[in-house]
């Protein structure tokens, strides 16, 4: 069974940082790309961030683009969201994603609230 | 960027009757076309991929069609556990973006 747990959400200040991490079983974790998606409270969702199956390539929304970083260690089946200077508008559920082949998402995690407010 | 619209934002309809929902691309996506539903307080559950292609446990009654700007998706007949919110997203082009959803409601 494919399984998805998002960790290391919570209340941040803004300008703080965040590591959100994503532990998978149940699949090759190392044979395919990952990504996060976040959907901010009452609203729709937002793609943030993916990394194909061996880091080579990471693509980032314009919206987090120098902020976020995206990571994967492969020996340890987990996915990571690196994020720096948060701002209000970052407040979401964050939710780590397999990809398939192509870029759309087979499999989801319950997602891990991120709340940016002082 | 690549824009997704869907429409109508909310759709009433009864139990039994046929829900078509549409999503529209602001340039050709080819056929690199997902469709997702997500009940309340649950994760999206990947319904079809491809436009058309029923991802794995999902029933018959979901259909998806079109390719280029225009595509489709469509509840033969609806089920109480269909009323619910769906999204498009294109995966043809950097960034990757969703419709901003249907909600299917009870009439």
């Amino acid at each position: 069974e494919v399984q998805l747990v998002e960790s290391g959400g919570g209340l941040v200040q803004p300008g703080g940082s965040l590591r959100l991490s994503c532990a998978v079983s149940g699949f090759t974790f190392s044979s395919y790309a990952m990504s996060w998606v976040r959907q901010a409270p009452g609203k729709g969702l937002e793609w943030v961030s993916s990394v194909n199956d061996v880091s080579e390539r990471t693509y980032y929304a314009d919206s987090v683009k120098g902020r976020f970083t995206i990571s994967r260690d492969n020996s340890k089946n987990t996915l990571y969201l690196q994020m720096n200077s948060l701002r209000a508008e970052d407040t979401a559920v964050y939710y780590c994603a397999k990809d398939s082949v192509g870029y759309y998402f087979e499999y989801w995690g319950r997602g891990t609230l991120v709340a940016v407010s002082s | 960027e690549i824009m997704m619209t869907q429409s109508p934002a909310t759709l009433s309809l009864s139990p039994g009757e046929r829900a078509t929902l549409s999503c529209r691309a602001s340039q050709s996506v080819s056929s690199n076309l997902a469709w997702y539903q997500q009940k309340p307080g649950q994760a999206p559950r990947l319904l079809i991929y491809r436009a058309s292609t029923r991802a794995t446990g999902i029933p018959a009654r979901f259909s998806g069609s079109g390719s280029g700007t225009e595509f489709t998706l469509t509840i033969s007949s609806l089920q109480s556990e269909d009323f619910t919110v769906y999204y498009c997203q294109q995966y043809n082009n950097w960034p990757l973006t969703f419709g901003g959803g249907t909600k299917v409601e009870i009439k």
